[in-house]
């Protein structure tokens, strides 16, 4: 099975509440990612785990946490939705890091905010 | 920093047609460079990659081959099928500082094929 699953597929939020989105993968990656799509824009890395190291972007550090409880799930959470936060994220899952990597991606889930 | 540039951002065509999207890169390194395609309702898939200079890489019937010199990447296939219809993401890889290794997209490219 090589499928990273995402859940919800879409999410409504209010301004100024948490938001908690699930990611998992049953593949044994070590790690995991999650990407920001906007329309019209290119997929942003948010942060990544490797293994149980989260790296996350200078650009978004104060913006989004993360956890990984363990190998198969990762989160991603937003302490106070605002509008700008309403995008479609991305999960995805490698074996390791480099060049020769194949990185495997969920549905997403399509995030609101209102 | 790393960048990715997709000239098309939407591309229509006729079963049978010849298919070009062009993609270009700016990178301070030696990047890895990747095609993913991305169908509805679902996520980008990994499509192929070439890592280093005049490398093709191909499937599926697309290709591309890495130009260094005109830090190029385009895609191509010959003859386009409707179930072709799909986003199309060029991508750079390399190393971002230590052990992390980075996959830097261009906006993407919608691809619709007619019967």
């Amino acid at each position: 099975d090589t499928t990273v699953k995402q859940n919800p597929r879409y999410k409504l939020a209010r301004v100024g509440k948490p938001v908690n989105l699930i990611c998992s993968q049953t593949m044994n990656h070590d790690t995991m990612y999650w990407y920001q799509k906007k329309p019209n824009q290119a997929p942003k890395l948010l942060l990544f785990y490797y293994d149980k190291i989260l790296n996350r972007e200078a650009d978004t550090f104060e913006k989004f946490q993360s956890s990984r409880p363990n190998n198969s799930f990762c989160s991603l959470y937003i302490g106070s939705a605002g509008l700008e936060y309403s995008a479609m994220y991305l999960c995805a899952s490698s074996r390791g890091q480099g060049c020769d990597t194949e990185v495997f991606f969920g549905k997403g889930t399509r995030l609101t905010v209102v | 920093g790393d960048s990715v540039t997709q000239t098309e951002g939407q591309v229509a065509l006729s079963e049978e047609d010849f298919l070009t999207i062009h993609c270009n890169y700016s990178a301070s390194g030696y990047p890895a460079l990747f095609w993913y395609v991305q169908y509805p309702g679902e996520g980008p898939q990994f499509l192929f990659r070439a890592s280093r200079d005049k490398e093709k890489g191909s499937s599926r019937g697309f290709e591309a081959t890495y130009n260094k010199e005109t830090t190029s990447f385009h895609l191509q296939k010959a003859s386009v099928q409707e179930s072709d219809s799909a986003v199309y993401y060029c991508a750079l890889g390399q190393n971002s500082g230590g052990s992390n290794y980075k996959l830097t997209f261009g906006k993407g490219t919608l691809l619709t094929v007619t019967p």
